[in-house]
């Protein structure tokens, strides 16, 4: 059974560029969130979509937003970036809304994003 | 204020010796509380997970314990070997579904 794939693992951007990214879930699983991991704050949540719906949402401005398709694949996108959106970028999936309650978590690699 | 803080922030051992993380937390109404191996680069592994009613839960070599009274949770790791090289996150889920995340205790393991 693959994993959950993110796509890319590595970019580099400029301030002011935006940038999106792409996440496969587990086959079968309905929920996926995103998170930013940074050395100084840990693992922050951005957002959680479920069956194309976005369930819940973190403390990030406006400029992350995200969505879901109905093949549950999910993108994140960033614009305007800054240098401080420089992180690892986590995705999650779960068979139902696995963010929340005892759903079991699986983690994609990360994509890395690097804000010059 | 929810929170979840872990201790120490690193750790260094010895192959073969054991050690416990600590996680403290202060998250209400309480759900359940996870804790996950993150290898350098690469994403969280789900280690355990415990509700309220669980006090201990294993996986292999990894043994988790939960004090819901004191909002107390640890990890043990017995016997260490040099692939436990990892951060180690204790996350609490709130009944409110949110998820409240420790920074992390980073472990190293040397031969």
């Amino acid at each position: 059974k693959a994993g959950v794939t993110q796509t890319p693992r590595y970019l580099i951007k400029t301030r002011g560029q935006q940038v999106t990214l792409s996440c496969s879930p587990i086959s079968g699983h309905r929920s996926v969130s995103w998170y930013q991991q940074t050395p100084g704050q840990g693992l922050q949540f951005l957002f959680e979509y479920f069956s194309e719906t976005q369930r819940n949402k973190g403390n990030f401005p406006g400029r992350f937003s995200g969505r879901q398709f109905s093949n549950s694949r999910s993108e994140m996108n960033v614009s305007t970036l800054e240098l401080g959106d420089s992180a690892l970028y986590l995705c999650a999936s779960s068979l139902v809304g696995g963010s929340f309650g005892s759903g079991e978590l699986f983690f994609g690699e990360g994509s890395r994003l690097t804000v010059l | 204020k929810n929170q979840v803080e872990q201790s120490p922030q690193s750790l260094i051992i010895l192959e073969g010796k054991n050690c416990t993380l600590q996680c403290n937390y202060t998250v209400s109404p309480f759900s359940n509380l996870r804790w996950y191996k993150q290898d350098t680069g690469r994403g969280p592994v789900s280690l355990t997970i415990m509700t309220f009613s669980e006090n201990t839960k294993s996986n292999g070599r990894y043994t988790a314990t939960l004090d819901a009274d004191t909002k107390q949770s640890s990890l043990h790791i017995t016997a260490s070997q040099l692939s436990d090289s990892a951060s180690y996150i204790c996350v609490v889920s709130a009944s409110t579904d949110k998820l409240i995340f420790g920074t992390g205790t980073r472990l190293q393991v040397f031969p």
